[in-house]
Order: C-alpha cells, then structure tokens, then sequence
C-alpha cells in the first residue's frame, strides 16, 4: 500500500464516453502527477500538480482534461476518446515536487478504448 | 533534459546477484541518482537513491563511481518476485518527473 489509491482499477469505455479517472493520496503531499503507459512503452507525463495549480502540461490532447479540486484529490475526465488512448495511467505524488522527492505511485487505471 | 542509457533487458538466474549499469555522462553537479523498480500493471516503486559513493538499504546497492558518468544497482541474491523493469533517472531542476525506457530483469528459476 502506497497511500494512493486510484479508481477505478479497470476501465472500458466506448469512443463516445465520458468518464473520470479517481485519484485520492493520504500522505499530505502537495504535489501530483498523472503519467499514462503505453504497453512496451516508458511512462509518459501528463500533468503536474503543485498546491492545486498546474506547473506542467506535456502537449496532452484536450480530450484528456485533468482537476485538482484539493491536494488530495486529482481527477482525469475523458472525453472522446480514441483506441490509441488505450494504457494503463498511473497517478503519483510527492511532498513538494522538487528535486529528491520520493514518487508515490498507485496501481494505475488500466483503461481500453473499444 | 539530463539523458540516461542502461540496458533493455536482462535475464538472471535465482539465486544470484545482479547488478544494473545506468550511464548518465552530462551528469549535472546537483543532480541526484535514483532507482525505481515497476511490476507489470503496477505504478514504480522507490528503491534507492543516491548522490555519489555507496549507498545500501534492506533492498538494494547503489554504487556511483567518483566521476558519476554511471551508477550500478545491485540486487543480491534475486528471486523469481523480482522480475520487473528497473528505472535509472536523474534527478534535476526540470527533470524530476521523468523516466526513462527502463530494464526489464527477468529471473529464471
């Protein structure tokens, strides 16, 4: 156990849906991540989260919207989105998001997109 | 962004120990070294961290050489649940959210 907790742990969703990614951590971090991991591929960063503010947004398609409403929680909403979309997404957090940190991950959103 | 090579993959027999070559030759002076390890369908997990010399914890060896161009993890005595994919990052200003390719260590009994 990692202190965060991702919901749901599988997802299959149609081209046409709308549905959110969970993310909850117990470990008073301030900052969080969303990465998404391609089969046979490395991590890739999404979004950064630093004290409910985004800091960092790596060219994400808008169809993957991302909210913060609080230090503990961290959203990923879909929307339309395509079979290439198909991964597992990974959350995590960190005290600071600065440099030596620790990342805390959770068990990951494997989602597929029919 | 500070670059990192270490090996695709690598296969090893229970039993032994089993050390991960990372190169990082533009290596920054504040950068730090740190060791993730991933299970399949799994987030990364923290495994070690260092700067420069020695480093040991309950899991692991981290070993960097004075020039720290490269870093060496060190897995005693492996056993079948450590089968995963090991990440070598650097730690710097604007690259602490990053992971490379990784290597895939696959335990054989």
């Amino acid at each position: 156990e990692t202190g965060v907790t991702q919901t749901p742990r599988h997802l299959v969703m149609g081209m046409t849906n709308k549905k959110s990614l969970k993310c909850e951590q117990h470990l008073g971090h301030n900052a969080m991540y969303w990465y998404k991991q391609s089969a046979k591929k490395p991590l890739e960063l999404m979004f950064v989260y630093s004290l409910e503010e985004r800091v960092e947004n790596n060219s994400v398609p808008s169809r993957f919207s991302p909210e913060c409403p609080n230090s503990s929680h961290l959203f990923l909403h879909l929307h339309t989105l395509q079979p290439e979309d198909s991964a597992l997404y990974l959350c995590a957090s960190s005290p600071e998001g600065q440099v030596g940190e620790k990342l805390f991950f959770g068990s990951g959103t494997q989602l597929s997109v029919l | 962004l500070a670059k990192t090579t270490q090996p695709i993959s690598m296969d090893s027999y229970e039993g032994q120990e089993v050390n991960i070559t990372c190169s990082h030759n533009n290596i920054a002076t504040n950068d730090y070294i740190t060791w993730y390890q991933q299970f399949p369908s799994q987030g990364p997990r923290f495994i070690i961290q260092g700067y420069k010399t020695k480093v040991t914890n309950e899991v692991a060896s981290l070993f960097i050489p004075a020039d720290r161009k490269s870093s060496t993890l060190s897995l005693p005595r492996v056993s079948l649940s450590d089968t995963a994919v090991y990440y070598c990052r650097l730690e710097s200003t604007g690259n602490q959210f990053y992971f490379g390719t990784g290597t895939s260590l696959t335990v054989i009994p």
